[in-house]
Protein backbone atom coordinates (compact mmCIF):
# COMPACT_ATOMS: atom_id res chain seq x y z
CA UNK A 1 0.00 0.00 0.00
CA UNK A 2 2.17 3.02 -1.06
CA UNK A 3 0.23 5.84 0.65
CA UNK A 4 2.75 8.72 -1.15
CA UNK A 5 3.35 8.39 -5.24
CA UNK A 6 6.02 9.52 -7.45
CA UNK A 7 4.00 8.30 -10.72
CA UNK A 8 7.63 9.72 -12.94
CA UNK A 9 10.05 7.42 -12.32
CA UNK A 10 12.56 9.71 -14.45
CA UNK A 11 12.50 13.41 -15.81
CA UNK A 12 15.12 14.55 -17.86
CA UNK A 13 15.65 18.54 -18.58
CA UNK A 14 17.72 21.32 -19.98
CA UNK A 15 20.06 23.02 -18.13
CA UNK A 16 18.22 26.63 -17.35
CA UNK A 17 15.10 25.21 -17.72
CA UNK A 18 12.23 24.15 -15.12
CA UNK A 19 12.00 20.97 -13.71
CA UNK A 20 8.76 19.67 -12.05
CA UNK A 21 8.53 17.06 -9.57
CA UNK A 22 5.17 15.95 -8.93
CA UNK A 23 4.08 13.76 -6.16
CA UNK A 24 0.33 12.06 -5.03
CA UNK A 25 0.05 10.88 -1.54
CA UNK A 26 -3.82 8.99 -0.15
CA UNK A 27 -3.89 9.38 3.35
CA UNK A 28 -5.41 12.17 4.65
CA UNK A 29 -3.84 12.86 7.89
CA UNK A 30 -0.39 13.55 6.51
CA UNK A 31 -0.17 17.55 7.39
CA UNK A 32 3.58 17.73 6.64
CA UNK A 33 5.00 17.17 3.27
CA UNK A 34 8.78 17.05 2.50
CA UNK A 35 11.27 16.89 -0.78
CA UNK A 36 14.70 15.44 -0.23
CA UNK A 37 17.28 15.15 -2.13
CA UNK A 38 19.85 11.67 -2.69
CA UNK A 39 22.53 10.40 -4.18
CA UNK A 40 23.75 6.51 -4.61
CA UNK A 41 25.12 5.73 -1.12
CA UNK A 42 24.65 8.84 0.03
CA UNK A 43 21.85 10.06 3.31
CA UNK A 44 18.97 11.83 1.73
CA UNK A 45 19.32 15.12 2.01
CA UNK A 46 16.81 17.62 2.95
CA UNK A 47 15.51 20.66 0.63
CA UNK A 48 12.37 21.88 0.76
CA UNK A 49 9.37 21.61 3.31
CA UNK A 50 5.42 22.99 3.65
CA UNK A 51 2.68 22.41 6.14
CA UNK A 52 -0.87 21.68 5.14
CA UNK A 53 -1.61 25.14 6.54
CA UNK A 54 0.10 26.66 3.06
CA UNK A 55 -0.07 26.02 -0.23
CA UNK A 56 3.12 27.26 -1.29
CA UNK A 57 6.58 27.58 0.08
CA UNK A 58 9.89 28.92 -1.70
CA UNK A 59 13.27 29.09 -0.97
CA UNK A 60 15.68 30.33 -3.44
CA UNK A 61 15.78 28.36 -6.64
CA UNK A 62 13.30 25.31 -4.67
CA UNK A 63 9.31 25.82 -4.61
CA UNK A 64 6.83 23.16 -3.45
CA UNK A 65 3.37 23.60 -4.26
CA UNK A 66 0.47 21.69 -2.44
CA UNK A 67 -3.01 21.52 -3.40
CA UNK A 68 -5.17 19.38 -0.64
CA UNK A 69 -7.78 18.64 -2.31
CA UNK A 70 -6.15 16.93 -5.28
CA UNK A 71 -3.72 15.42 -2.27
CA UNK A 72 -1.23 16.26 -4.76
CA UNK A 73 2.16 18.57 -4.28
CA UNK A 74 4.80 19.49 -6.80
CA UNK A 75 8.34 20.37 -6.15
CA UNK A 76 9.54 23.29 -8.68
CA UNK A 77 13.39 23.93 -9.69
CA UNK A 78 14.20 27.45 -11.55
CA UNK A 79 16.70 26.98 -13.36
CA UNK A 80 17.81 23.80 -13.39
CA UNK A 81 21.65 23.32 -12.94
CA UNK A 82 23.62 19.88 -13.51
CA UNK A 83 23.82 19.79 -9.77
CA UNK A 84 20.65 18.99 -9.66
CA UNK A 85 20.73 15.86 -11.18
CA UNK A 86 19.89 13.44 -8.23
CA UNK A 87 16.80 10.89 -7.25
CA UNK A 88 13.96 13.31 -5.32
CA UNK A 89 12.06 11.81 -2.67
CA UNK A 90 8.47 12.83 -1.86
CA UNK A 91 8.24 12.49 2.19
CA UNK A 92 5.12 13.56 4.26
CA UNK A 93 4.14 13.00 7.85
CA UNK A 94 1.08 12.89 9.83
CA UNK A 95 2.55 15.23 12.97
CA UNK A 96 2.05 14.04 16.59
CA UNK A 97 1.65 16.14 19.29
CA UNK A 98 4.51 15.11 21.39
CA UNK A 99 6.83 15.03 18.67
CA UNK A 100 7.29 14.80 14.74
CA UNK A 101 6.56 11.63 13.43
CA UNK A 102 7.99 8.98 10.81
CA UNK A 103 7.82 9.76 7.61
CA UNK A 104 6.35 7.94 4.38
CA UNK A 105 8.03 8.13 1.60
CA UNK A 106 7.80 7.86 -2.24
CA UNK A 107 9.29 5.81 -4.46
CA UNK A 108 11.92 8.74 -5.94
CA UNK A 109 12.31 10.39 -9.58
CA UNK A 110 15.80 10.37 -10.90
CA UNK A 111 16.32 13.82 -12.55
CA UNK A 112 18.81 14.64 -14.79
CA UNK A 113 20.05 17.94 -15.54
CA UNK A 114 21.21 17.89 -19.58
CA UNK A 115 24.24 20.53 -19.81
CA UNK B 1 26.97 23.04 10.37
CA UNK B 2 27.69 19.58 12.82
CA UNK B 3 25.32 16.42 10.70
CA UNK B 4 24.17 13.51 11.99
CA UNK B 5 26.39 10.95 12.10
CA UNK B 6 26.40 7.25 11.64
CA UNK B 7 29.29 4.21 12.20
CA UNK B 8 30.16 2.42 10.81
CA UNK B 9 29.95 3.28 7.12
CA UNK B 10 30.24 -0.30 5.70
CA UNK B 11 29.75 -3.02 7.68
CA UNK B 12 29.77 -7.32 6.43
CA UNK B 13 28.44 -9.68 7.89
CA UNK B 14 27.56 -13.63 8.02
CA UNK B 15 24.28 -14.98 8.37
CA UNK B 16 23.17 -15.62 11.67
CA UNK B 17 25.53 -13.00 13.63
CA UNK B 18 24.91 -9.74 14.88
CA UNK B 19 25.50 -6.07 13.73
CA UNK B 20 25.17 -2.95 15.71
CA UNK B 21 24.96 0.01 13.89
CA UNK B 22 25.54 3.50 16.25
CA UNK B 23 23.76 6.87 15.34
CA UNK B 24 24.91 10.21 16.81
CA UNK B 25 21.71 12.97 16.46
CA UNK B 26 23.11 16.80 15.44
CA UNK B 27 23.15 18.43 18.57
CA UNK B 28 20.52 19.57 20.85
CA UNK B 29 18.16 17.25 18.44
CA UNK B 30 15.98 14.86 21.10
CA UNK B 31 14.59 12.83 18.15
CA UNK B 32 15.86 10.16 16.40
CA UNK B 33 14.62 7.67 13.55
CA UNK B 34 15.90 5.14 11.60
CA UNK B 35 15.04 3.90 8.01
CA UNK B 36 15.70 1.24 6.38
CA UNK B 37 16.20 1.01 1.92
CA UNK B 38 16.80 -1.91 0.42
CA UNK B 39 17.74 -2.06 -3.27
CA UNK B 40 15.71 0.00 -5.72
CA UNK B 41 13.65 0.69 -2.90
CA UNK B 42 12.61 3.60 -0.75
CA UNK B 43 13.66 4.15 2.76
CA UNK B 44 11.34 2.28 5.20
CA UNK B 45 10.72 3.68 8.74
CA UNK B 46 11.82 1.35 11.24
CA UNK B 47 11.33 2.64 15.04
CA UNK B 48 11.93 5.81 16.79
CA UNK B 49 13.09 7.40 20.30
CA UNK B 50 11.48 10.77 21.51
CA UNK B 51 13.51 11.49 24.51
CA UNK B 52 15.03 8.71 24.88
CA UNK B 53 11.63 6.95 25.43
CA UNK B 54 10.36 4.57 22.27
CA UNK B 55 7.90 7.33 20.25
CA UNK B 56 6.59 5.64 17.55
CA UNK B 57 7.30 1.92 15.29
CA UNK B 58 7.58 0.43 11.94
CA UNK B 59 8.20 -2.81 10.01
CA UNK B 60 10.40 -3.55 12.20
CA UNK B 61 11.69 -7.26 12.91
CA UNK B 62 11.64 -8.86 16.25
CA UNK B 63 15.27 -9.56 16.07
CA UNK B 64 16.13 -6.20 16.23
CA UNK B 65 16.02 -3.95 18.96
CA UNK B 66 17.11 -0.35 19.46
CA UNK B 67 17.57 2.02 22.23
CA UNK B 68 18.53 6.17 22.93
CA UNK B 69 20.67 7.05 25.40
CA UNK B 70 20.96 9.63 28.01
CA UNK B 71 23.56 11.64 25.83
CA UNK B 72 20.79 10.98 22.77
CA UNK B 73 22.69 8.55 20.72
CA UNK B 74 20.93 5.59 19.31
CA UNK B 75 22.43 2.17 18.74
CA UNK B 76 20.41 -0.61 16.44
CA UNK B 77 21.13 -3.85 17.26
CA UNK B 78 20.36 -6.71 14.95
CA UNK B 79 20.96 -10.04 15.86
CA UNK B 80 20.30 -13.44 13.67
CA UNK B 81 20.93 -11.87 10.68
CA UNK B 82 19.49 -13.00 7.32
CA UNK B 83 20.35 -12.19 3.66
CA UNK B 84 17.51 -9.88 3.36
CA UNK B 85 19.12 -7.99 6.00
CA UNK B 86 21.31 -6.48 3.56
CA UNK B 87 20.59 -2.53 3.07
CA UNK B 88 21.57 0.65 3.42
CA UNK B 89 20.33 1.88 7.22
CA UNK B 90 19.95 5.71 7.84
CA UNK B 91 19.33 7.61 10.82
CA UNK B 92 17.74 10.72 10.81
CA UNK B 93 17.14 13.21 13.39
CA UNK B 94 15.09 16.00 14.29
CA UNK B 95 14.60 19.28 17.12
CA UNK B 96 11.41 17.53 17.77
CA UNK B 97 9.10 19.96 18.98
CA UNK B 98 11.02 23.08 17.56
CA UNK B 99 10.51 22.13 14.19
CA UNK B 100 9.53 18.74 12.21
CA UNK B 101 12.27 18.28 9.93
CA UNK B 102 14.45 15.30 9.65
CA UNK B 103 17.54 15.48 8.60
CA UNK B 104 19.72 12.35 8.00
CA UNK B 105 22.96 10.83 8.43
CA UNK B 106 25.30 9.49 5.56
CA UNK B 107 24.07 5.56 6.04
CA UNK B 108 25.29 2.58 6.98
CA UNK B 109 25.22 -0.30 4.23
CA UNK B 110 25.25 -3.41 5.77
CA UNK B 111 25.96 -6.78 3.27
CA UNK B 112 25.17 -10.06 4.76
CA UNK B 113 26.70 -12.94 3.49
Amino acid sequence: DQQVKQNSPSLSVQEGRISILNCDYTNSMFDYFLWYKKYPAEGPTFLISISSIKDKNEDGRFTVFLNKSAKHLSLHIVPSQPGDSAVYFCAASARKKSSGDKLTFGTGTRLAVRP
Amino acid sequence: AAGVIQSPRHLIKEKRETATLKCYPIPRHDTVYWYQQGPGQDPQFLISFYEKMQSDKGSIPDRFSAQQFSDYHSELNMSSLELGDSALYFCASSPGLAEDTQYFGPGTRLTVL
